[in-house]
């Protein structure tokens, strides 16, 4: 069974930085295109940001572009995103979520989401 | 940026009955087009891919067609479990942009 668990939320100052995990499992981790969606309070879902199986092709919504840098340690099975220079409007719900075909950055739909952690962002 | 717009915002129903939700993207997104249900305090699940294809484990009561940049997911006989918010996604480029959700609501 695929598990995705998502770590490191928390309350933050604004301009301050944090770091979000998640821990895979169930599947070959190493293989899968990964990504990050956010959910603000009470509204809709949000692209963040997505890497390639072997972390060579990167992408970043605009909003987050410059200041979010997404990861990955395949042989840990575990995604990153570090988050600098946050703001108020970056408070959410994150979550990671796996694409579901093996191989492919492209193209390729969400099928397993995690839980999501909460970064609040307030001083 | 693809712009997904979602129609309605809500609607209510009852039990038993059939509801469609539609989905349209500001261009062509051929049939690379998903659906998500999300329940109060829960993660999203993936429902649909490519438009039509049912992700593993998801019912048959739910149905979706479209391509280009006109989509619709249909629930039929609606049960308890389904009254939820559910939103389109393009996955054709990026950034991947989200509709902005349809509530779903028990009449």
């Amino acid at each position: 069974e695929v598990q995705l668990v998502e770590s490191g939320g928390g309350l933050v100052q604004p301009g301050r930085s944090l770091r979000l995990s998640c821990a895979a499992s169930g599947f070959s981790f190493g293989n899968y295109a990964m990504h990050w969606v956010r959910q603000a309070p009470g509204k809709g879902l949000e692209w963040v940001s997505g890497i390639s199986w072997n972390g060579d092709t990167t992408g970043y919504a605009d909003s987050v572009k410059g200041r979010f840098t997404i990861s990955r340690d395949n042989a840990r099975n575990s995604l990153y995103v570090q988050m600098h220079g946050l703001r108020t409007e970056d408070t959410a719900l994150y979550y990671c979520a796996r694409v579901g075909t093996p191989g492919s950055y492209y193209k390729t739909p969400f099928d397993s989401w995690g839980q999501g952690t909460l970064v609040t962002v307030s001083s | 940026d693809i712009q997904m717009t979602q129609s309605p915002s809500s609607l209510s129903a009852s039990v038993g009955d059939s509801v469609t939700i539609t989905c349209r993207a500001s261009q062509d997104i051929s049939s690379y087009l998903a659906w998500f249900q999300q329940k109060p305090g829960k993660a999203p699940k993936s429902l649909i891919y490519a438009a039509s294809s049912l992700q593993s484990g998801v019912p048959s009561k739910f149905s979706g067609s479209g391509s280009g940049t006109d989509f619709t997911l249909t629930i039929s006989s609606l049960q308890p479990e389904d009254f939820a918010t559910y939103y389109c996604q393009q996955y054709n480029s990026y950034p991947r942009t989200f509709g902005q959700g349809t509530k779903v609501e028990i009449k």
